[in-house]
């Protein structure tokens, strides 16, 4: 049973404009939350993450937003660069673990 | 900087063989996971380890075996492979809650 879901597989979007990446949880013990990206032939790479204090955290083109009360965050990709084309994992720890749960993934493609 | 290195990258095996793969990482991490990406599924844990000759289950741990007999390798085998272990594998390690780095895979095909 997966505890963090993303329920779209795949997004396209033209170069400039927003991307928006959701991410849906059901365990309400997790406290700290994470995208990864994924090239091919490649293993994932730390992207940005939030706290459970938090329903906000930036760093330049990439914001994460955290609803807590929908057990739902989303990631802002603005603008989106053709760079930008991965595979998008959201994950998620639970208080005092280490083990990280991961969503399904969602494909960006950035159209130039 | 090497970070986390899997070996091999390619495997093609038949059923009922046998293969490990090998993880090492240079970062003095205590953690280390592994995991496989199928389509659909995302990453699920096989089986980790929070130290030197420690080992625990994971989500999906049936059908493997690890050992970390030192620091920094971390070994997954396969007995008996079957074709549902045709998989992406990866390897992580991690010092701190979420600080995961990530080997760069091993693609296993099971015949």
């Amino acid at each position: 049973d997966q505890q963090v879901k993303q329920n779209s597989p795949s997004l396209s979007v033209q170069e400039g404009r927003i991307s928006i990446l959701n991410c849906d949880y059901t365990n309400s013990m997790f406290d700290y939350f994470l995208w990864y990206k994924k090239y091919p032939a490649e293993g994932p790479t730390f992207l940005i993450s939030i706290s459970s204090i938090k329903d906000k955290n930036e760093d330049g083109r990439f914001t994460v937003f955290l609803n807590k009360s929908a057990k739902h965050l989303s990631l802002h990709i603005v603008p989106s660069q053709p760079g930008d084309s991965a595979v998008y994992f959201c994950a998620a720890l639970r208080s005092n673990d280490y083990k990280l749960s991961f969503g399904a993934g969602t494909t960006v493609t950035v159209r130039a | 900087n090497a970070g986390v290195t899997q070996t091999p990258k390619f495997r093609v095996l038949k059923t009922g063989q046998s293969m490990t793969l090998l993880c090492a990482q240079d970062m003095n991490h205590e953690y280390m996971y592994w995991y496989r990406q199928d389509p659909g599924m995302g990453l699920r844990l096989i089986h980790y380890s929070v130290g030197e000759g420690t080992t625990a289950k994971g989500e999906v741990p049936d059908g493997y075996n690890v050992s970390r007999l030192k620091k920094q390798n971390f070994l997954l085998g396969l007995e008996s492979a079957a074709p549902s272990q045709t998989s992406v594998y990866f390897c992580a390690s991690s010092y701190t809650r979420g600080g995961y780095t990530f080997g760069s895979g091993t693609r296993l095909t099971v015949v």
